[in-house]
């Protein structure tokens, strides 16, 4: 497998704009989970879901941020619109119920840069 | 609501030494307790976890930790360092939701650099 792709790796954009993260979980896992990293907040979950239903979206910062999983093989994470303060780094993760779901499987990160 | 606090942001070894790494945590109820690191430029990748049974876990890559209640810690060791543990490490609580995903809250993560 693969594993967690993300893309892209590197997004640069200008405040205002719209960004979108996309995230392809492993085959087979049915947890999704979408994380943020920056110097001062460290690793902070944005929003998780199960089976493609989000669980919890209580660390979504604010209004402008939006994630979907429309089907088990993908999702997205939309900032709408981008302000400075959410540069960081966006990662997506996924797990499976029936093995050690606590066991996530990060992919390699979206670094967001908005100016 | 859980937390994990990491004792200092920055460790430096030398080469085949001790590794210490320390984490306390914070729960209400018996935690899971997890620790992960991260190489540069890729995602975490889980080390070790505890979760119930046997306090002394042992993870990959020679890393263990020891759950301790009665200190609320479970700081991550190794006998000796090797060049390539060069790596941030991040020591996450699990809030063990039954039926629920697997909600981790992680420390700010410690930085660790091995010296020859």
């Amino acid at each position: 497998d693969a594993g967690v792709i993300q893309s892209p790796r590197h997004e640069v954009t200008e405040m205002g704009q719209e960004v979108t993260l996309r995230c392809k979980p492993i085959s087979g896992h049915d947890y999704l989970f979408w994380y943020r990293q920056t110097m001062m907040r460290g690793l902070e979950l944005l929003i998780y879901f199960n089976n493609n239903v989000p669980i919890d979206d209580s660390g979504m910062p604010e209004d402008r941020f939006s994630a979907k999983m429309p089907n088990a093989s993908f999702s997205t994470l939309k900032i709408q619109p981008s302000e400075p303060r959410d540069s960081a780094v966006y990662f997506c993760a996924s797990s499976f119920t029936e093995g050690a779901r606590e066991k996530l499987f990060f992919g390699s990160g979206t670094q967001l840069s908005v100016l | 609501a859980q937390s994990v606090t990491q004792l200092g942001s920055h460790v430096s070894v030398s080469e085949g030494a001790l590794v210490l790494l320390r984490c306390n945590y914070s729960s209400s109820v018996p935690p899971y307790l997890f620790w992960y690191v991260q190489y540069p430029n890729q995602g975490l990748q889980l080390l070790l976890k505890y979760t119930t049974g046997a306090t002394l876990v042992k993870g990959i890559n020679g890393f263990e930790a020891e759950f301790k209640k009665s200190e609320t810690s479970f700081h991550l060791t190794k006998p000796s360092a090797h060049m390539s543990d060069a790596a941030e490490y991040f020591c996450a609580v699990s809030d063990r939701v039954t039926g629920g995903g697997n909600k981790l809250t992680f420390g700010t993560g410690t930085q660790l650099k091995v010296e020859l």
